[in-house]
Protein backbone atom coordinates (compact mmCIF):
# COMPACT_ATOMS: atom_id res chain seq x y z
CA UNK A 1 0.00 0.00 0.00
CA UNK A 2 1.23 3.61 -0.98
CA UNK A 3 2.27 5.42 1.73
CA UNK A 4 2.97 9.19 1.74
CA UNK A 5 3.84 11.11 5.22
CA UNK A 6 4.31 14.41 5.41
CA UNK A 7 6.32 16.55 8.81
CA UNK A 8 8.00 19.19 9.18
CA UNK A 9 5.59 22.11 9.22
CA UNK A 10 4.50 24.93 12.35
CA UNK A 11 4.48 28.28 13.07
CA UNK A 12 6.97 30.18 11.83
CA UNK A 13 7.49 34.23 11.44
CA UNK A 14 7.57 36.14 8.03
CA UNK A 15 10.85 35.75 6.19
CA UNK A 16 11.04 32.58 8.42
CA UNK A 17 12.30 29.29 7.02
CA UNK A 18 10.76 25.42 7.47
CA UNK A 19 11.55 22.22 5.47
CA UNK A 20 9.15 19.90 5.00
CA UNK A 21 9.58 16.44 4.68
CA UNK A 22 7.57 13.34 2.78
CA UNK A 23 8.56 9.99 3.48
CA UNK A 24 7.47 7.78 0.95
CA UNK A 25 6.60 3.85 1.48
CA UNK A 26 5.26 1.11 -0.77
CA UNK A 27 5.88 2.04 -4.02
CA UNK A 28 9.47 2.09 -5.93
CA UNK A 29 10.28 6.09 -4.94
CA UNK A 30 12.61 6.57 -7.36
CA UNK A 31 10.54 5.69 -10.07
CA UNK A 32 8.34 8.35 -9.75
CA UNK A 33 8.46 11.86 -10.31
CA UNK A 34 6.66 13.85 -7.18
CA UNK A 35 5.13 17.16 -6.44
CA UNK A 36 4.12 19.29 -3.46
CA UNK A 37 0.47 21.00 -3.48
CA UNK A 38 -1.19 23.71 -1.12
CA UNK A 39 -4.23 24.80 -0.11
CA UNK A 40 -4.91 28.24 1.59
CA UNK A 41 -7.72 27.89 4.47
CA UNK A 42 -10.61 27.99 3.13
CA UNK A 43 -9.81 28.20 -0.58
CA UNK A 44 -8.44 25.92 -3.36
CA UNK A 45 -5.62 23.63 -4.23
CA UNK A 46 -2.12 25.06 -5.96
CA UNK A 47 0.19 23.24 -7.50
CA UNK A 48 3.89 24.28 -5.60
CA UNK A 49 6.52 22.82 -6.97
CA UNK A 50 7.44 19.15 -8.65
CA UNK A 51 10.67 16.91 -9.18
CA UNK A 52 11.51 14.16 -11.39
CA UNK A 53 12.11 10.71 -10.35
CA UNK A 54 16.11 11.13 -10.73
CA UNK A 55 16.18 14.59 -9.27
CA UNK A 56 17.33 16.06 -12.19
CA UNK A 57 14.67 18.56 -13.10
CA UNK A 58 12.82 20.42 -10.80
CA UNK A 59 9.81 22.83 -11.35
CA UNK A 60 8.05 25.74 -9.17
CA UNK A 61 5.07 27.91 -9.71
CA UNK A 62 5.79 31.52 -10.45
CA UNK A 63 4.65 32.29 -6.37
CA UNK A 64 7.31 30.20 -4.73
CA UNK A 65 10.20 30.33 -7.54
CA UNK A 66 13.74 31.51 -5.84
CA UNK A 67 11.94 31.12 -2.35
CA UNK A 68 11.46 27.58 -2.04
CA UNK A 69 12.91 24.54 -3.56
CA UNK A 70 11.98 20.65 -3.87
CA UNK A 71 15.11 18.09 -3.18
CA UNK A 72 14.51 14.18 -3.26
CA UNK A 73 16.90 11.74 -1.43
CA UNK A 74 16.08 8.20 -3.39
CA UNK A 75 18.28 6.37 -1.18
CA UNK A 76 15.65 7.50 2.03
CA UNK A 77 12.63 7.56 -0.05
CA UNK A 78 11.65 11.32 0.94
CA UNK A 79 10.63 14.03 -0.67
CA UNK A 80 11.77 17.55 0.88
CA UNK A 81 10.14 21.34 0.38
CA UNK A 82 13.02 23.90 1.96
CA UNK A 83 10.88 27.17 2.44
CA UNK A 84 13.06 30.33 2.55
CA UNK A 85 11.36 34.19 2.75
CA UNK A 86 8.03 32.89 3.56
CA UNK A 87 5.28 34.97 3.60
CA UNK A 88 1.92 35.45 5.13
CA UNK A 89 0.27 34.26 2.19
CA UNK A 90 2.42 30.61 1.95
CA UNK A 91 0.25 29.86 4.88
CA UNK A 92 -1.71 26.85 4.21
CA UNK A 93 -1.90 22.34 4.20
CA UNK A 94 1.14 21.20 2.26
CA UNK A 95 0.28 18.47 0.72
CA UNK A 96 3.38 15.77 -1.02
CA UNK A 97 1.66 13.89 -4.37
CA UNK A 98 2.82 11.10 -6.24
CA UNK A 99 2.76 11.84 -9.71
CA UNK A 100 0.73 8.97 -12.16
CA UNK A 101 3.53 9.58 -14.40
CA UNK A 102 4.99 13.05 -15.87
CA UNK A 103 2.08 15.42 -16.17
CA UNK A 104 -0.78 13.20 -15.52
CA UNK A 105 -2.01 13.70 -12.50
CA UNK A 106 -1.35 12.71 -8.55
CA UNK A 107 -2.20 9.40 -7.23
CA UNK A 108 -1.05 9.19 -4.09
CA UNK A 109 -1.62 12.31 -1.62
CA UNK A 110 0.52 12.48 1.96
CA UNK A 111 -2.04 13.87 4.65
CA UNK A 112 -0.84 16.77 5.02
CA UNK A 113 1.37 19.20 6.98
CA UNK A 114 0.42 23.04 7.93
CA UNK A 115 2.37 25.73 7.26
CA UNK A 116 1.11 28.94 9.20
CA UNK A 117 3.47 32.08 9.02
CA UNK A 118 2.80 35.20 11.50
CA UNK A 119 4.26 37.23 14.00
CA UNK B 1 -3.88 32.12 -17.36
CA UNK B 2 -4.53 31.24 -14.03
CA UNK B 3 -6.46 28.50 -12.41
CA UNK B 4 -9.15 26.51 -14.50
CA UNK B 5 -12.86 27.28 -13.98
CA UNK B 6 -15.01 25.34 -12.35
CA UNK B 7 -18.43 26.03 -10.64
CA UNK B 8 -18.28 27.50 -7.32
CA UNK B 9 -21.40 24.86 -6.57
CA UNK B 10 -23.53 22.35 -7.63
CA UNK B 11 -26.41 20.37 -5.81
CA UNK B 12 -28.57 17.61 -6.53
CA UNK B 13 -31.14 14.94 -4.53
CA UNK B 14 -30.21 11.45 -3.72
CA UNK B 15 -30.06 9.63 -7.38
CA UNK B 16 -29.94 12.49 -9.22
CA UNK B 17 -26.90 13.07 -12.15
CA UNK B 18 -24.72 16.02 -11.71
CA UNK B 19 -21.93 17.50 -13.70
CA UNK B 20 -19.19 19.56 -13.45
CA UNK B 21 -17.76 21.10 -15.80
CA UNK B 22 -13.95 22.76 -15.73
CA UNK B 23 -13.01 25.66 -18.53
CA UNK B 24 -9.61 25.75 -19.42
CA UNK B 25 -7.83 26.81 -22.71
CA UNK B 26 -6.06 25.29 -25.50
CA UNK B 27 -2.59 25.31 -23.95
CA UNK B 28 -4.01 22.94 -21.00
CA UNK B 29 -7.56 21.20 -21.29
CA UNK B 30 -8.02 22.09 -24.97
CA UNK B 31 -4.55 20.49 -25.64
CA UNK B 32 -3.65 17.58 -23.96
CA UNK B 33 -5.66 14.70 -22.60
CA UNK B 34 -3.93 14.62 -19.04
CA UNK B 35 -7.49 16.02 -17.06
CA UNK B 36 -7.67 14.41 -13.74
CA UNK B 37 -10.31 15.10 -11.04
CA UNK B 38 -10.38 14.78 -6.88
CA UNK B 39 -12.50 14.38 -4.84
CA UNK B 40 -11.77 16.81 -1.43
CA UNK B 41 -14.05 16.16 2.33
CA UNK B 42 -13.89 18.49 4.83
CA UNK B 43 -10.32 18.26 6.61
CA UNK B 44 -9.15 15.47 4.27
CA UNK B 45 -6.59 14.49 1.30
CA UNK B 46 -7.73 15.02 -1.85
CA UNK B 47 -8.62 11.43 -3.98
CA UNK B 48 -8.13 10.74 -7.24
CA UNK B 49 -11.24 9.86 -8.84
CA UNK B 50 -10.37 10.20 -12.57
CA UNK B 51 -7.15 10.70 -15.17
CA UNK B 52 -6.41 10.93 -18.55
CA UNK B 53 -9.84 12.65 -18.71
CA UNK B 54 -12.20 9.48 -18.56
CA UNK B 55 -9.83 6.84 -16.69
CA UNK B 56 -11.23 5.86 -13.04
CA UNK B 57 -8.60 4.50 -10.74
CA UNK B 58 -9.13 0.71 -9.49
CA UNK B 59 -11.31 0.52 -6.80
CA UNK B 60 -13.36 4.03 -7.93
CA UNK B 61 -17.12 3.88 -8.08
CA UNK B 62 -18.49 3.44 -11.78
CA UNK B 63 -20.70 6.07 -10.81
CA UNK B 64 -18.61 8.78 -11.54
CA UNK B 65 -17.14 9.44 -15.43
CA UNK B 66 -15.24 12.09 -17.23
CA UNK B 67 -15.49 13.55 -20.70
CA UNK B 68 -13.76 16.31 -22.64
CA UNK B 69 -14.81 18.88 -25.42
CA UNK B 70 -12.65 21.28 -26.64
CA UNK B 71 -11.50 23.32 -23.98
CA UNK B 72 -13.85 22.14 -21.04
CA UNK B 73 -13.83 18.85 -19.09
CA UNK B 74 -16.25 17.57 -17.39
CA UNK B 75 -17.16 14.97 -14.45
CA UNK B 76 -20.02 13.28 -14.33
CA UNK B 77 -21.79 12.01 -11.15
CA UNK B 78 -24.76 9.53 -11.49
CA UNK B 79 -26.82 7.98 -8.53
CA UNK B 80 -25.92 10.78 -6.50
CA UNK B 81 -25.20 9.80 -2.46
CA UNK B 82 -25.26 11.11 0.52
CA UNK B 83 -20.98 10.34 0.47
CA UNK B 84 -20.45 12.51 -2.62
CA UNK B 85 -20.87 15.68 -1.16
CA UNK B 86 -17.61 17.42 -0.77
CA UNK B 87 -15.24 19.17 -3.16
CA UNK B 88 -14.10 18.38 -6.00
CA UNK B 89 -11.18 19.94 -8.28
CA UNK B 90 -10.23 19.22 -11.86
CA UNK B 91 -6.34 19.69 -12.60
CA UNK B 92 -4.70 19.63 -16.28
CA UNK B 93 -1.40 19.57 -18.07
CA UNK B 94 -0.30 23.01 -18.92
CA UNK B 95 2.34 24.26 -21.50
CA UNK B 96 1.83 27.71 -19.75
CA UNK B 97 5.43 27.75 -17.81
CA UNK B 98 4.29 30.34 -15.59
CA UNK B 99 1.86 27.82 -13.90
CA UNK B 100 4.46 25.00 -14.06
CA UNK B 101 3.42 21.45 -15.54
CA UNK B 102 0.11 21.92 -13.75
CA UNK B 103 -2.87 24.27 -13.41
CA UNK B 104 -5.67 23.29 -10.81
CA UNK B 105 -9.66 24.34 -11.16
CA UNK B 106 -11.28 26.82 -8.79
CA UNK B 107 -13.19 23.95 -7.20
CA UNK B 108 -16.81 22.94 -6.98
CA UNK B 109 -18.38 22.25 -3.86
CA UNK B 110 -21.46 19.56 -4.52
CA UNK B 111 -24.30 19.52 -1.78
CA UNK B 112 -26.49 16.38 -1.69
CA UNK B 113 -30.16 17.61 -0.63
Amino acid sequence: EVQLVDSGGGLVQPGGSLRLSCAASGFTFNNYAMSWVRQAPGKGLEWVSGISNSGGSTYYADSVKGRFTISRDNSKNTLYLQMNSLRAEDTAAYYCAKDLSAGRGFDSWGQGILVTVSS
Amino acid sequence: QSALTQPASVSGSPGQSITISCTGTSSDVGGYNYVSWYQQHPGKAPKLIIYDVSNRPSGVSNRFSGSKSGNTASLTISGLQAEDEADYYCTSYTSDSSLGPYVFGTGTKVTVL
